[in-house]
C-alpha cells in the first residue's frame, strides 16, 4: 500500500498568512494526488486534483504542487473560513490511501 | 445539483450487521466510479471500497471478505453490507462520487454514523 505523510499535524497561522502544507508518498504517484478540506461536523471538500488543478468553486488562493513523492498545498492569503483540516488523497491505485491531516488553528 | 444522502447508520453489538444506502440524485450511479470512505470519531479519513462503473469492486484489507458494495441501478442507490461488526468499525461512513474515474471524489453525502458496541 502506498502510505501518504503530511506535515505539520498541525498550524498556527493568522489571517492574511501564506501557509503551506507538505504530503510525501511512499513511493511514486505521478500527480494522481488530491488535496481536500474538511470542517468539523462536515463532509470533505474537493480542493486540488491531480496536484496542481483547481477545483471548480474554489478561491484562487488555494494552489497544489508537486509530482511523484512531494506534493505541497498553498494558501496565499489566509482568510477565516479556511481554519479547518486539510488531507491529502492517493489516487494511483487502490487501496486509496489519505495523509493523516493538517489541522490548521487560528493563532 | 449533485446531491448523495447516506442513511442505515445505527448501534449495533459487535459480530452483528448493518446495512448502508446512499441514495443519489442529479447524476446515474451506475455510470460513475462510486466509494464509501469512514471517519472514526476524531480520527483520519480512511477509504473502505469503491465500485467501478463496470461492476468490478475492491476493499481495504480491514474490511475485505466481511463488507461488501452494491447498487441497485433502478432506485440509483448505492450500498454497503456490513458483517461481522466491529468496535474498530465505528465510524462516521460517506459516500463518494469518483470525478472521472480518477479516483478523486467530487461530491459527497453528509455521513451517517455506525456505532459497534455491545
Amino acid at each position: 500500500d502506498i502510505q501518504m505523510t503530511q506535515s505539520p499535524s498541525s498550524l498556527s497561522a493568522s489571517v492574511g498568512d501564506r501557509v503551506t502544507i507538505t504530503c510525501r508518498a511512499s513511493q511514486s504517484i505521478s500527480n494522481y494526488l488530491n488535496w481536500y478540506q474538511q470542517k468539523p461536523g462536515k463532509a470533505p471538500n474537493l480542493l486540488i486534483y491531480a496536484a496542481s488543478s483547481l477545483q471548480s468553486g474554489v478561491p484562487s488562493r488555494f494552489s497544489g504542487s508537486g509530482s511523484e513523492t512531494d506534493f505541497t498545498l498553498t494558501i496565499s492569503s489566509l482568510q477565516p473560513e479556511d481554519f479547518a483540516t486539510y488531507y491529502c488523497q492517493q489516487s494511483a491505485g487502490t487501496p486509496y490511501t489519505f495523509g493523516q491531516g493538517t489541522k490548521l488553528e487560528i493563532k | 445539483e449533485v446531491l448523495l444522502a447516506e442513511s442505515g447508520g445505527g448501534l449495533v453489538q459487535p459480530g452483528g450487521s448493518l446495512r448502508l444506502s446512499c441514495a443519489a440524485s442529479e447524476f446515474t450511479v451506475s455510470s460513475n466510479y462510486m466509494s464509501w470512505v469512514r471517519q472514526a470519531p476524531g480520527k483520519g479519513l480512511e477509504w473502505v471500497s469503491v465500485i467501478y462503473s463496470g461492476g468490478s469492486t475492491f476493499y481495504a484489507d480491514s474490511v475485505k471478505g466481511r463488507f461488501t458494495i452494491s447498487r441497485d441501478n433502478s432506485k440509483n442507490t448505492l450500498y454497503l453490507q456490513m458483517n461481522s461488526l466491529r468496535a474498530e468499525d465505528t465510524a462516521v461512513y460517506y459516500c463518494a462520487r469518483d470525478r472521472y474515474g480518477d479516483s478523486t471524489f467530487d461530491y459527497w453525502g453528509q455521513g451517517t454514523l455506525v456505532t459497534v458496541s455491545s
